[in-house]
């Protein structure tokens, strides 16, 4: 069974910090990853997503993620956070197989202050 | 153009009621999804139709039914309902596969007093 673990459960970050968000997942194959985001009392949007090729993928509002296959690792990054990035972020895997399911970490409650 | 859509927003219902959430997806997409958010954020998939048909039923008690009238279309049924019901329902749609992109509806907030 896959699993998705995020380890950062809160960051607090001052505006124009930089960021790095950690994922990591568990699953015997190959796989798609996504990036997702919830501001407060919102729904989830796609941030950005992996299917194959370049593993340093580019989203929206200046993210970026990059999957390290070797490290099972897809992990968010943006050079310097505003404070409308206070957000959840939710790391997300499924398998290419056609009984997968999408698994979610537990994501991490993003919080910049001015 | 909403793309994914649900009803209710919020809904607050006494223990042992039957209730329904719809969701409704116009971007023409195959499959559909629900979700549950518990109050640690954490989102599970509860089911997934594809073509009207049912393919993923994860362990849900049988008090949660799924519908879908048509591909555009998957409802959720609950009955007797109970406190740990409580959650955040967020339905979902993806093109064709499970594996491809899924987008997000803006949620219910279940309350169950």
């Amino acid at each position: 069974a896959q699993s998705v673990s995020q380890h950062n459960h809160h960051v607090i970050l001052s505006e124009a910090a930089s960021l790095e968000l950690g994922c990591n997942y568990s699953y015997g194959g190959t796989v798609n990853l996504f990036w997702y985001v919830q501001y407060p009392g919102q729904h989830l949007q796609l941030l950005l997503k992996y299917f194959s090729g370049d593993p340093l993928v580019k989203g929206i509002k200046g993210f970026e993620a990059e999957f390290i296959k070797s490290k099972f690792s897809f992990n968010l990054r943006k050079p310097s956070v505003q404070w409308s990035d206070t957000a959840e972020y939710f790391c997300a895997v499924i398998g290419t197989g056609t009984a997968s399911k999408l698994t979610f970490g537990t994501g991490t409650r993003l919080q910049v202050t001015l | 153009d909403t793309a994914v859509s649900q009803t209710p927003k919020y809904l607050v219902t006494q223990m042992g009621n039957d209730k329904s959430i719809k969701c409704e997806q116009n971007l023409g997409h195959d499959t559909m999804y629900w979700y549950k958010q518990d109050s640690k954020k954490f989102l599970k998939i509860m089911f997934s139709y594809n073509n009207k048909e049912l393919i993923i039923n994860e362990t849900v008690p049988n008090r949660f039914s799924p519908k879908s009238p048509d591909k555009a279309h998957l409802n959720l049924h609950i009955n007797s309902l109970e406190l740990g019901d409580s959650a955040v329902y967020f339905c979902a749609s993806s093109r064709g596969l499970v594996t491809d992109t899924q987008y997000f509806g803006p949620g219910t907030r279940l309350t169950v007093l």
